[in-house]
């Protein structure tokens, strides 16, 4: 069972760059996330989605892009990164939204200079 | 997230102490999580609570709910340092998002 898979591991952006971060899960959940996390601030809802074609916004969902065609796989964009999204991104999953126990991938940390 | 607030922010104990970290909503909690992440890794599931007053343990790890659904406390009896990490309370708070308490920070010195 690979779980949640996330990729990159580490990445470094020039401002103004575009990327996407990848996150994959083969548990057949329904229920997919994103947050960042940053020193004393916690982790942050950023987008989730509660099944294929559904996405919603979290907490903070500025200069993030998401989308959901398949069960499988949650990407998040960054259109044009800024320094402020320098931090350690984590994807999750779930059988379903809210209660329902989450299982998160290893992170993201991407830096932007 | 401002909807769960947890303390201490940090936490630095002699080995074999106990400790406690507590995570407080205004609002009421429809399922509180605890996680635990060693520092540079994911969150690792630790318990679950959704029914006031239920109370759960693992191995040396107590965490209760209280009876408005609106507090937790994890309780760790006699720490060691594989216990050092960062501890977050996360919960439903509006019925689809997921959110997180700021964490807290333990190391537990030998």
């Amino acid at each position: 069972n690979a779980g949640v898979t996330q990729t990159p591991k580490f990445q470094v952006l020039k401002t103004g760059q575009s990327m996407t971060l990848q996150c994959a899960q083969d548990m057949n959940h329904e229920y997919m996330s994103w947050y960042r996390q940053d020193p004393g601030m916690g982790l942050r809802l950023i987008h989730y989605s509660v099944g294929a074609g559904i996405t919603d916004q979290g907490e903070v969902p500025n200069g993030y892009n998401v989308s959901r065609s398949t069960t499988e796989d949650f990407p998040l964009r960054l259109l044009s990164a800024a320094p402020s999204q320098t931090s350690v991104y984590f994807c999750a999953s779930s059988y379903k939204g809210g209660s329902a126990e989450a299982f998160f991938g290893q992170g993201t940390r991407l830096t932007v200079v | 997230s401002q909807e769960l607030e947890q303390s201490p922010q940090s936490l630095i104990v002699q080995e074999g102490k106990n400790l406690t970290i507590n995570c407080t909503s205004s609002k009421t909690l429809y399922g509180l999580y605890w996680y635990k992440q060693k520092y540079g890794e994911g969150l690792i599931f630790l318990m679950m609570l959704q029914k006031g007053g239920e109370e759960k343990s693992h191995e040396k790890i107590t965490a209760k709910l209280d009876e408005k659904k609106q507090q937790s406390s994890l309780h760790i009896t006699a720490s060691q340092p594989s216990h050092a990490g960062i501890y977050l309370c996360g919960a439903d708070i509006s019925g689809n998002q997921f959110y997180f308490g700021t964490g807290t920070s333990l190391t537990v010195i030998p």
